[in-house]
């Protein structure tokens, strides 16, 4: 059984690039979350999404734009890239309809924006 | 205010020793809290829910307190292997994981 999956591992960008992240969830799972961890930070909340909706949203300004598939696959796509956004990003599963409310994180990617 | 403060630590311990975390949170509608484990450049993996009557999972010990919002995590019996960040969390509406910055643990020889 599949654990979370995210791709790539790692990325380079240059400032105000473009860049599309993926995420495949655990087999079963129908939430997807996303959230940037900056280095010696905890992981920040960017946005979840249910039913290919996006259900709730943190203190991410619209750059940051997302979508999820009906596969429950997700994509977490972030524009006019700055420094700032340099971080590990994470994506976490977990199942709403079962009442799983466990969330299992995949292995991120490392986003360095030069 | 941090909606989850720790203390960053490093907590510098030696094999054997027994050490505590503590954690406050600021949203008393909170509903479920936990500790995660984070290895260095890994993702966090969930080491134990924490439960208002405490609870235990070997040498792992959890407890909340509601009152006055306050999360610890006591390790027992340190581990070279315990050496990681841990990190505090409470969720949030939609079973948003909210997080603390994280106490880093290294347990020496």
């Amino acid at each position: 059984d599949a654990g979370v999956t995210q791709s790539p591992t790692h990325l380079i960008k240059t400032r105000g690039q473009q860049v599309t992240l993926r995420c495949s969830p655990k087999s079963g799972h129908d939430t997807v979350s996303w959230y940037q961890q900056a280095l010696g930070q905890g992981p920040q909340f960017i946005f979840q999404y249910y039913e290919e909706e996006e259900r709730q949203r943190g203190n991410f300004p619209d750059r940051f734009s997302g979508h999820q598939f009906p596969n429950y696959s997700s994509e977490l796509n972030v524009n006019a890239l700055l420094l700032g956004d340099s971080a590990l990003y994470l994506c976490a599963s977990s199942s709403f309809l079962a009442g799983e409310y466990e969330q299992y994180f995949g292995p991120g990617t490392r986003l360095t924006v030069t | 205010r941090k909606e989850v403060e720790q203390d960053p630590g490093p907590f510098n311990v030696p094999e054997g020793a027994t050490v505590a975390f503590n954690c406050t949170y600021s949203n008393s509608a909170s509903q479920s809290f936990f500790w995660y484990r984070q290895d260095c450049r890994k993702e966090p993996k969930l080491l134990m829910s924490v439960y208002s009557s405490g609870n235990e999972d070997g040498r792992f010990t959890a407890q909340l307190n509601r009152a006055s919002q306050y999360i610890s995590l006591l390790i027992r019996d340190s581990k070279l292997s315990d050496s990681a960040t841990y990190l505090c969390v409470v969720t949030g509406g939609y079973n948003k994981l909210i997080f603390g910055a994280g106490t880093r643990l290294a347990v020496h020889p």
